[in-house]
């Protein structure tokens, strides 16, 4: 099955530094990434996702890039906000049995 | 809000008992998901139904079964509990059946203690 593997696991930031998640996945038959912000005690929200024919998607201040021969994709924040601090979850999706596989999470701390 | 409802928030049970979990999905959407989120597992897909069907099925335990009803409301039935089964648990829907072309929405998740 899918592995999902997600780095780093906390992320330490000063406001107005960007950051950046990594993930790396196994199965060559994920097409859809999306990412997930939870803040504590809530529900996971869908804050940008991309699809295996996508190389890098844009929204605002938030931006992922999918890098297919390496099985990468990452999360780019810039311009980061105390109220961006959450956990953070990237997921790969098997397009052939639809089953997602999440990455173990990233909790980001932005301190203002 | 997501327009995802779980019900109840918290639940407190012992072990060996049986739990019933439901979910009532967006207005319009067919496909229910199961999720457990556990400290040491993280978010973990357990099953999907779409318009009352087993969709796709993940880690779930054989003391763990879910069914979804012809008003699209589901359950998520967990018994024989262990200490392990503690976890937050979260319903999620989607308009479809594809989860690789379908944004799910979430809900606000039941937390399971069991002691």
């Amino acid at each position: 099955g899918e592995n999902v593997e997600q780095h780093p696991s906390t992320l330490s930031v000063q406001e107005g530094d960007s950051a950046v998640i990594k993930c790396t996945y196994s199965d060559s038959a994920s097409n859809y990434f999306p990412w997930y912000k939870q803040e504590l005690g809530k529900r996971p929200q869908l804050i940008i996702d991309i699809r295996s024919n996508v190389g890098e998607k844009k929204d605002q201040r938030i931006a992922v890039t999918l890098n297919k021969t390496a099985k990468h994709f990452s999360l780019h924040i810039t311009e980061t906000q105390p109220e961006d601090s959450a956990v953070y979850f990237c997921a790969a999706i098997d397009g052939g049995s639809y089953i997602p596989t999440f990455g173990r999470g990233t909790s980001l701390i932005v301190h203002p | 809000d997501s327009g995802v409802t779980q019900t109840p928030k918290h639940l407190i049970t012992a072990t060996g008992q049986r739990v019933t979990l439901r979910c009532s999905p967006r207005s319009g959407d067919l496909s229910v998901y199961w999720y457990q989120q556990s400290l040491d597992q993280g978010l973990q897909f357990l099953i999907q139904y779409y318009n009352g069907e087993e969709r796709a099925k993940g880690n779930i335990l054989e003391r763990f079964s879910a069914q979804q009803f012809p008003d699209l409301h589901s359950e998520l039935n967990l018994s024989s509990l262990e200490l392990g089964d503690s976890a937050l648990y979260f319903c999620a829907s989607s308009a479809r059946q594809d989860t690789s072309t379908d944004t799910q929405y979430f809900g606000p998740g039941t937390r399971l203690t069991v002691l």
